[in-house]
């Protein structure tokens, strides 16, 4: 089975624009997990979607939000863009009761 | 808010030497994780640990959950140059989702 993949692996972008991360789960999969990884706070949760529904966030601004489609790719999209959004997004996704979440390999977003 | 809190934050050992990181985590769980991240790349599973289960075998991998003391520690055997990465802990509490909480994180480096 294929991984996890993310797109685009690498972006930047400049303060105030808007960004738009695509996970694409391992077949089979319907639990999407999203993590951001920063040098000072580690790795922190965003949100999970199972079967298109948000059913558990992080503490994370609104101007972070998520869905997950139908074939259970998900997309996060963040809103006028901080500096401090600058991160590695990691998206994971999981079968079953979700006990092991398999990670892709991120997204690395620079924000200037 | 960071769950897992790992020791020590970095660790610098010799090939064929054994490596010990520890790990505390603050609530009840239902598992413990541990994840090898290379590089800032995506996190691989290494191990899931039960909290009705107090020692675990994976390859050179040995994993120990003591749920009265909150902590965990993870064994690298027989270390090799390979394994330098960053190893994180992640607690789970599976009650309608699936969310991982991570620990900072233990640098590991394997010099030949």
């Amino acid at each position: 089975k294929a991984g996890v993949t993310q797109t685009p692996r690498y972006l930047i972008k400049t303060r105030g624009q808007q960004v738009t991360l695509s996970c694409s789960p391992i077949s089979g999969h319907r639990s999407v997990s999203w993590y951001q990884q920063t040098p000072g706070q580690g790795l922190q949760f965003l949100f999970e979607y199972f079967s298109e529904t948000q059913r558990n966030k992080g503490n994370f601004p609104g101007r972070f939000s998520g869905r997950q489609f139908s074939n259970s790719r998900s997309e996060m999209n963040v809103s006028t863009l901080e500096l401090g959004d600058s991160a590695l997004y990691l998206c994971a996704s999981s079968s079953g009761n979700g006990e092991t979440q398999y990670f892709g390999p991120g997204t690395r977003l620079l924000v200037l | 808010s960071q769950q897992g809190e790992e020791d020590p934050q970095a660790l610098s050992i010799q090939e064929g030497e054994n490596a010990t990181m520890n790990c505390s985590y603050k609530t009840s769980i239902n598992n413990l994780q541990w994840y090898r991240q290379n590089s800032g790349r995506g996190l691989v599973h290494l191990i899931l640990i039960r909290s009705n289960e107090r020692e675990k075998h994976s390859g050179r991998l040995r994993v120990t959950l003591d749920t009265s003391k909150k902590s965990s520690s993870l064994l690298i055997t027989a270390s090799r140059a390979a394994d330098t990465a960053s190893y994180f802990c992640a607690t789970q509490i599976l009650s309608g989702y699936s969310t991982l909480t991570f620990g900072k994180g233990t640098m590991l480096l394997v010099s030949p």
